[in-house]
């Protein structure tokens, strides 16, 4: 079964400091994962995706994350936080192995300070 | 394009009451999924298809809730009675073929009462 981890609730940062915000995952075939962001009352915006090929993928914003195959890990990375940056982000995964279905991890709230 | 586009944007119901919920994907989108966002659960997949057809409805909390495409610019959630429980932010995401991306819509904020 598929599973996606975000360990921390909350991650805070000042502004113009670098962000992570961790994830990991589980799956039984190769991953497909994806970070989402979701600011207040609206939808879920995706970010970036890791398919296959590069294991540093550059997405909207600047973000970036890092595919670790062999942490089965997906952490999204910024180099300088912005407080407009402050929202709630969402891992997501899928195997490769036929089914459509996405699993969302519980989310981040990131919070950068000013 | 005017992205995924979902009504009403809140509606407040007693329980009992049958509530509808509309979606209407982004044209040419292959995928649609319905999902439901708790503090406590978080975001869970309810259903979704593909070109038109339910492929996985596990997510289903009950009967009570049903889901239909009657074609590829439409869906409905329905649930039917409603309970407090089932207050949730709703929301409907499209998706083109394999494996790409999806996009969510604004969502629609249901209580009941």
């Amino acid at each position: 079964a598929q599973s996606v981890a975000q360990p921390e609730d909350q991650v805070n940062v000042a502004e113009g400091n670098p962000l992570t915000v961790k994830c990991t995952y589980s799956v039984s075939g190769n991953p497909y994962l994806f970070w989402y962001v979701q600011y207040p009352n609206r939808g879920l915006q995706f970010l970036l995706k890791y398919i296959t090929g590069d294991n540093l993928v550059k997405g909207s914003y600047g973000f970036e994350a890092e595919f670790n195959k062999s942490q089965t890990s997906f952490h999204l990375k910024k180099p300088s936080a912005l407080v407009s940056d402050s929202a709630l982000y969402f891992c997501a995964v899928r195997d490769n192995t036929g089914g459509f279905k996405t699993i969302f991890g519980a989310g981040t709230r990131l919070f950068v300070k000013a | 394009d005017a992205g995924v586009i979902q009504s009403p944007r809140h509606e407040v119901t007693e329980m009992g009451q049958e509530v509808t919920l509309r979606c209407k994907p982004i044209s040419g989108h292959d995928y649609l999924f319905w999902y439901r966002q708790t503090m406590m659960r978080g975001l869970e997949l309810l259903i979704y298809f593909n070109n038109n057809v339910p492929i996985d409805d596990s997510g289903m909390p009950e009967d009570r809730f049903s889901a239909k495409m009657p074609n590829a610019s439409f869906s409905t959630l329905k649930i039917q009675p409603s309970e407090p429980r089932d207050s949730a932010v709703y929301f409907c995401a499209s998706s083109s073929t394999d494996p790409n991306e999806q996009f969510f819509g604004p969502g629609t904020r249901l209580t009941v009462l």
